[in-house]
């Protein structure tokens, strides 16, 4: 069955580019959508956007601006890209393969990520 | 935008009871697009509903959901001591393309 794994660092200072990638076992990446959700006691959860194995993205409009996600179909693992993080950005990021209208058929994880200086 | 609302907050249920949890959208879903998540603390949402009816993949049949428009509905028709956790609903298709309820806490009473 398949499997996500997030990794990455645990803590960004302010201003700098949160980076983290999950890697897919049991299934390939070929196929599907593959999403990153982040998930705070103040805000609950927040879709930040979501990739297509060939590479087309779909963001949050409010993240928009700073969001990147990439994909290594040669790895099976894709990748999300915060930028210019602020305190606010701090959350538990979840990365999840997207089944229709479910934003998270499957989950990691998750990874807490802290931005602190 | 799309705004979800749960209600309530946090029920309070015994166990062998059912519970009834609402999730009221700010405009018109289509049915097609709600689904539901169950969080157990320290775990990641697992995926129950999607369709708004549509049982996932291992979600026990005591688990159902209902639901048009704006009004949608989980029930949990006899309380098994593991399904006290956080319930979440999802939408699709609106801006952001997917957006969550705030969630209801279900415990114990």
């Amino acid at each position: 069955q398949v499997q996500l794994q997030e990794s990455g660092p645990g803590l960004v200072k302010p201003s700098e580019t949160l980076s983290l990638t999950c890697t897919v076992s049991g299934d390939s990446i070929s196929s599907y959508y593959w999403s990153w959700i982040r998930q705070t006691p103040g805000k609950g959860l927040e879709w930040i956007g979501y990739i297509y194995y060939r590479g087309s993205t779909t963001y949050n409009p409010s993240l928009k601006s700073r969001v990147t996600i990439s994909v290594d179909t040669s790895k099976n693992q894709f990748s999300l890209k915060l930028s210019s993080v602020t305190d606010a950005d701090t959350a538990m990021y979840y990365c999840t393969r997207v089944s229709g209208s479910a934003a998270g058929a499957v989950w990691g994880q998750g990874t807490l990520v802290t931005v602190s200086s | 935008e799309i705004v979800l609302t749960q209600s309530p907050g946090t029920l309070s249920v015994f166990p062998g009871e059912r519970a009834t949890l609402s999730c009221r959208a700010s405009q018109s879903v289509s049915s097609t697009y709600l689904a539901w998540y169950q969080q157990k603390p320290g775990q990641a949402p697992r995926l129950l509903i999607y369709g708004a009816s549509t049982r996932a993949t291992g979600i026990p049949d005591r688990f159902s959901g209902s639901g048009s428009g704006t009004d949608f509905t989980l029930t949990i028709s006899r309380l098994e001591p593991e399904d006290f956790a956080v319930y979440y609903c999802q939408q699709y298709g609106g801006s952001p393309m997917y957006s969550f309820g705030q969630g209801t806490k279900l415990e114990i009473k």
